[in-house]
């Protein structure tokens, strides 16, 4: 069954530095999705994407996040400088469609920003 | 505003138990999800209803909609150890939305054997 991954699994990384974490959604699948997840607390819509383009985001995606698809299978979120509170699992999602639609989740990038 | 707030928050319960845990949000929904995780890892779709259905069954799992209450209901029969996982409910709101889905705290489900 096609499934989304994601990488790596987990990362480390310094305050400040820049972090890219990938994820390849399900081929078919035309909406991808961004959500994160900080430690005991719910899951977070960061940002959608649809057409090369950002369809919709919360207050939390501002300008440190930022979201590529450099090819026809990667996803990628970009935090340009990393902040303590920017630790969490980050989730990757695709849909077919869109409208809430069942959204297949990728198993997460645990970030820890010392 | 808060939505897809889910209760009990934790619920523990013998193997061959049945499992009911609510979920209710404030707004307009196109359709409600029911997610699991597991301790640390990915959320695993389970099941998708949508606001002009009021029951819906998966296997073991039945889901009930009550639009006019604004909640939801998943029930797990004959529960076993794998079973025990965190469940979320996420919503869909109408109207406009490119499709993110807004989750509630979940209820950590413990089943033992």
């Amino acid at each position: 069954e096609p499934e989304v991954t994601q990488t790596p699994s987990h990362q480390v990384t310094q305050m400040g530095q820049e972090v890219i974490l990938r994820c390849v959604p399900i081929s078919n699948h035309l909406y991808f999705y961004w959500y994160r997840q900080i430690l005991g607390q719910k899951v977070e819509f960061l940002v959608s994407f649809y057409n090369n383009e950002i369809s919709e985001k919360s207050e939390i995606f501002d300008d440190q996040f930022s979201v590529e698809r450099p090819d026809g299978s990667n996803f990628t979120l970009k935090i340009r400088s990393t902040k303590l509170e920017d630790s969490a699992m980050y989730f990757c999602a695709s849909s077919v469609e869109t409208g809430g639609e069942t959204q297949y989740f990728g198993p997460g990038t645990r970030l820890l920003v010392l | 505003s808060q939505q897809g707030e889910e209760d009990p928050q934790a619920l523990s319960i013998q193997e061959g138990e049945n499992a009911t845990m609510n979920c209710s949000y404030k707004t307009s929904i196109n359709n409600l999800q029911w997610y699991r995780q597991n301790s640390g890892r990915g959320l695993v779709h389970l099941i998708l209803i949508r606001s002009n259905e009021r029951e819906k069954h998966s296997g073991r799992l039945r889901v009930t909609l009550d639009t006019s209450k604004k909640s939801s209901s998943l029930l797990i029969t004959a529960s076993r150890a794998a079973d025990t996982a965190s469940y979320f409910c996420a919503t869909s709101n109408y109207g406009g939305s490119q499709g993110n889905l807004i989750f509630g705290k979940g209820t950590k489900l413990s089943v033992k054997p």
